[in-house]
């Protein structure tokens, strides 16, 4: 079945250091990306997303890009702040389709 | 802003009871979906609802669970008799239309099954 895969399960970096969190995807029918940031006792809320179409898409500090040949794609934060910390899920699905296969999530840490 | 918005956010329940979990998702919008997140582990899909139907579910909606639209704004679901490893986080969340991608979702009720 469509499974994502998700790496790393947790990463630590220094505050103003670069994160970079990838994903890899099973189904090649997959056209549409979204990443989502899960605040401890909240919901996924979507942070970015991206279109097959599309091999790269960035909104200030995030940046996502995608490789439709390897079926990967990948989140970069740039000059992270503590309040980046957080659990990022990436996710794939079908434009029309019903359903959204979600990553194992990454756990980031920002350290002051 | 609008937003979806779950009730209640914590449930207790004694395994083999039914629950009934709620959503009401943002009201202009037009699919439906239940996700399920066991502590500690990925977001996964339940079920997806549209037009008054099931659009598609997963293998973990089994005969167990149900969902419903019973008055145009609420959107349930219930799961009959209760197992421990019912125990999770719910999360509702609701799209205007497929072409439109993006998926709100609410905060999530913790069920816990003991």
């Amino acid at each position: 079945g469509e499974n994502v895969e998700q790496h790393p399960s947790t990463l630590s970096v220094q505050e103003g250091d670069s994160a970079v969190i990838k994903c890899t995807y099973s189904d090649s029918a997959s056209n549409y990306f979204p990443w989502y940031k899960q605040e401890l006792g909240k919901g996924p809320q979507l942070i970015i997303d991206i279109r097959s179409n599309v091999g790269e898409k960035k909104d200030q500090r995030i940046a996502v890009t995608l490789n439709k040949t390897a079926k990967h794609f990948s989140l970069h934060i740039t000059e992270t702040q503590p309040e980046d910390s957080a659990v990022y899920f990436c996710a794939a699905s079908i434009i029309g389709g019903f359903k959204t296969i979600f990553g194992a999530g990454t756990r980031l840490f920002v350290k002051a | 802003e609008p937003e979806v918005t779950q009730t209640p956010s914590h449930q207790v329940t004694q395994m083999g009871q039914e629950v009934i979990l709620r959503c009401v998702p943002i009201s202009n919008h037009l699919y439906f979906y239940w996700y399920r997140q066991i502590l500690g582990q990925k977001v996964e899909f339940l079920v997806s609802f549209y037009n008054n139907e099931i659009s598609e579910k997963s293998e973990i909606f089994d005969d167990q669970f149900s969902v419903e639209r019973p008055d145009g704004s609420n959107f349930t679901l219930k799961i009959r008799s209760t197992k421990l490893e019912d125990s999770a986080m719910y999360f509702c969340a609701s799209r205007t239309v497929q072409g439109n991608t993006e998926a709100f979702f609410g905060q999530g009720t913790r069920l816990t099954v003991v």
